[in-house]
C-alpha cells in the first residue's frame, strides 16, 4: 500500500547547527506539505509543494520537491530552540481522487541551547 | 475565534464505556477529517466527510462511527473503549477546491482509557 516515509526518526542538534529532513513516497505524489507539531500542540500547515524540482523558502526553512515527485525535504538553516517540534511530510497519491493525505511518520526535533 | 475547535480536550473513561468527541469548524471549509496519533506520534486518518458525505472510511473498527450533521461539525462516536484506543484524536478541515488543501487541525483531544 501507499506509504510515505520520513527520516531521521529524531533529531538532536545544537542551536546554530542546520538540520535537514527527508520524505519518501513509494508512489508519485501531486504535491506534498508539510506541517510543524510543537510538544504538546496540533500540526499546523507551513507549505505545499506542487511541481517537480520546486524549492521554496520561508526564512531559515528550505523545502525541495524532488523532480520524480517522490520525494522532499526540509531544511532548517541555523537551528533555534522555536524550531522544537515534530515535521511532517503530507503526500497526496495522483492515484486519488478525493482529499486524502498520507503523512509521514515525521521528525522530532530537538534544539539544544 | 478558534478556526477548528473540539470538545473535550480530555477524556479519560473506563474500558467498555461509550464517548463521544465533538468538531467544529468556522472556516466555511467543505472537508473534515478526524486523524488519530498514537504515542509514537504516527498521525493516521481515519475518516474524511465532503459536505457531509463520507469520502474516505480508512481501516477503523466499527465501535467508531464518524457523523456529519452539517459542513461545519464532524463528531466522533467511540462504542465499547478498549486500552488500544489510547490516543490523541485531531479534527481537520480544507477546502477541497483551493489549490493547497492545506488541512487546518483542531487542537486535538486526548483520549486515556484505563
Amino acid at each position: 500500500g501507499q506509504q510515505v516515509m520520513q527520516i531521521p526518526q529524531y533529531q538532536h542538534v545544537q542551536e546554530g547547527e542546520d538540520f535537514t529532513t527527508y520524505c519518501n513516497s513509494s508512489t508519485t505524489l501531486s504535491n506534498i506539505q508539510w506541517y510543524k507539531q510543537r510538544p504538546g500542540g496540533h500540526p499546523v500547515f507551513l507549505i505545499q509543494l506542487v511541481k517537480s524540482g520546486e524549492v521554496k523558502k520561508q526564512k531559515r526553512l528550505t523545502f525541495q520537491f524532488g523532480e520524480a515527485k517522490k520525494n522532499s525535504s526540509l531544511h532548517i538553516t541555523a537551528t533555534q530552540t522555536t524550531d522544537v517540534g515534530t515535521y511532517f511530510c503530507a503526500g497526496f497519491p495522483v492515484l486519488y481522487n478525493f482529499n486524502k493525505f498520507y503523512f509521514g511518520s515525521g521528525t522530532k526535533l530537538n534544539v539544544k541551547p | 475565534d478558534t478556526a477548528v475547535s473540539q470538545t473535550p480536550k480530555y477524556l479519560v473513561t473506563q474500558m467498555g464505556n461509550d464517548k463521544s468527541i465533538k468538531c467544529e469548524q468556522n472556516l466555511g471549509h467543505d472537508t473534515m477529517y478526524w486523524y488519530k496519533q498514537d504515542s509514537k506520534k504516527f498521525l493516521k486518518i481515519m475518516f474524511s466527510y465532503n459536505n457531509k458525505e463520507l469520502i474516505i472510511n480508512e481501516t477503523v473498527p466499527n465501535r467508531f462511527s464518524p457523523k456529519s450533521p452539517d459542513k461545519a461539525h464532524l463528531n466522533l462516536h467511540i462504542n465499547s473503549l478498549e486500552l488500544g484506543d489510547s490516543a490523541v484524536y485531531f479534527c481537520a478541515s480544507s477546502q477541497r477546491d483551493r489549490p493547497s488543501y492545506e488541512q487546518y487541525f483542531g487542537p486535538g483531544t486526548r483520549l486515556t482509557v484505563t
